[in-house]
């Protein structure tokens, strides 16, 4: 059965800092990852996407990498922001048509 | 710009009353997915429908039903509404085989039964 770890659980960074967030998973057996953002009593809102066979993503100041033979993905966040302040999820799904596995997040909070 | 719309955002309801909470999404996706979200607990699949009137058990489906009748509609339904089902519940969809399998999310519905 696929687990997946979110470490930390929290983390508090002053503006400005570059970070990154880890995202483990137990089954190397992908089909695709996904880091999530989420507001408080909102949705989850997509990020990035990468698939079994990519290695890694970028959007804008957000890069997301992916390590099937360790079971890891990473999530950098450049130059943080007040603004991004939020919980961020990662979920991992097995197949195609298959549900996804998420993690329990990481609550990230940017100092001004 | 791709959307999934739950009708409520907050609802409260009694004990034993039956409660409906609709999903559409415009997307043509195959796959739609109903999760629920408590503190300390994360995200948990109640069900998902991999098509019209498919449907699908998730990891905690008890006191909980679905409904699929049109491909762009996913209901949620709690025959009986208990006070152990107050959570945020959350629709997703994902295209079907062949595609990228990307997730996307509603805003959520804040439930509470009293």
């Amino acid at each position: 059965k696929q687990e997946v770890t979110q470490i930390p659980a929290a983390l508090s960074v002053p503006e400005g800092e570059n970070l990154v967030l880890n995202c483990s998973f137990t089954d190397s057996a992908i089909y695709n990852l996904q880091w999530f953002r989420q507001d408080p009593g909102k949705g989850l809102t997509s990020l990035l996407l990468i698939q079994s066979s990519q290695r890694e993503q970028t959007s804008g100041r957000l890069n997301a990498s992916l390590d099937k033979s360790s079971g890891r993905s990473t999530l950098y966040i450049a130059a943080s922001q007040p603004g991004d302040s939020a919980t961020y999820l990662c979920a991992v799904k097995v197949t195609n048509a298959g549900k996804s596995t998420f993690g329990d997040g990481t609550t990230l909070t940017v100092k001004p | 710009d791709v959307k999934v719309t739950q009708s409520s955002r907050y609802l409260v309801k009694r004990t034993g009353e039956k409660v409906f909470l609709e999903c559409v999404q415009d997307m043509d996706h195959e796959n739609m997915f109903w999760y629920r979200q408590d503190p300390g607990l994360g995200l948990r699949l109640i069900y998902f429908s991999y098509d019209v009137k498919m449907k699908e058990k998730g990891d905690i489906p008890e006191g909980y039903s679905v409904s699929r009748e049109k491909k762009e509609r996913f209901s949620l339904i709690l025959e009986s509404a208990s006070t152990n089902q107050t959570s945020m519940y959350l629709c997703a969809s994902s295209p079907g085989t062949l595609n990228t399998g990307e997730l996307f999310f509603g805003e959520g519905s804040r439930l509470t039964v009293l």
